[in-house]
């Protein structure tokens, strides 16, 4: 099936470094959202964004819509050993009347501490 | 509301058997996924339904695959003569109707097909 470019595909820093991860297509969403997911358990939703432009924080984390609405990007600033995990894009748009949503290949995120 | 919930979180079953599992949406969420997940790769959309409607079905479902949604509540995955390639997580998702897209996941059946 189809995945979203995730960039990069994994990587490691040191504890209080920020960490940037982008999510690009070659489709136009309406809607981007980012996911965090540990080992054996289901994604858990961290942002949502809606319009083209927007700039949204939860905490440290912060993400924003690309303006062509094809990509998106999330920043974390700050990592602690519990940001370790994989990160999710994923792309929302309808298609024959049904709102559907393309994820990406997964960014892994390791925090040395 | 405790969120989505899956049943069972864990299954193994020998090839040629059948299994379902079971998703308990978020209370008066309509909309409700299923995806299929392995490892090292991001979710991929199953099917779909709104309310009790099966709206869309992926070319990843094939005939040995059928999902319900008898009272547009709870919902079932039934795999029949299960297949070593089947061995995946299958994660249930749910969000509501309106304006607002956000969909929330639950944590997932893994499937291990011997």
């Amino acid at each position: 099936g189809q995945q979203l470019n995730q960039s990069p595909q994994s990587m490691f820093i040191q504890e209080g470094e920020d960490v940037s991860m982008n999510c690009t297509s070659s489709s136009i969403f309406n809607t981007w959202l980012w996911y965090k997911q540990d080992p054996g358990e289901g994604p858990v939703l961290l942002i949502a964004l809606y319009k083209a432009g927007e700039l949204t924080s939860n905490g440290r984390l912060t993400a924003q819509f690309g303006i062509t609405r094809k990509d998106s990007f999330l920043n974390i600033s700050a990592s602690i050993p519990s940001d370790v995990g994989i990160y999710f894009c994923a792309g929302g748009t309808r298609t024959s009347g049904t709102y559907k949503y393309i994820f990406g290949t997964g960014t892994r995120l390791k925090v040395l501490a | 509301d405790t969120g989505v919930s899956q049943d069972p979180r864990h299954k193994i079953t020998k090839r040629g058997q059948n299994v379902t599992f079971r998703c308990d949406p978020i209370s008066e969420h309509n909309r409700l996924y299923w995806y299929r997940q392995t490892l090292g790769q991001g979710p991929e959309f199953l099917t779909y339904f709104q309310n009790e409607a099966q709206l869309e079905k992926s070319r990843l479902l094939s005939d040995r695959f059928s999902a319900e949604r008898p009272k547009g509540s709870f919902s079932t995955l039934e795999i029949q003569r299960t297949e070593q390639g089947d061995s995946a997580m299958y994660l249930c998702a749910s969000r509501t109707s309106g304006g607002h897209n956000e969909q929330f996941f639950g944590p997932g059946t893994r499937l291990t097909v011997l």
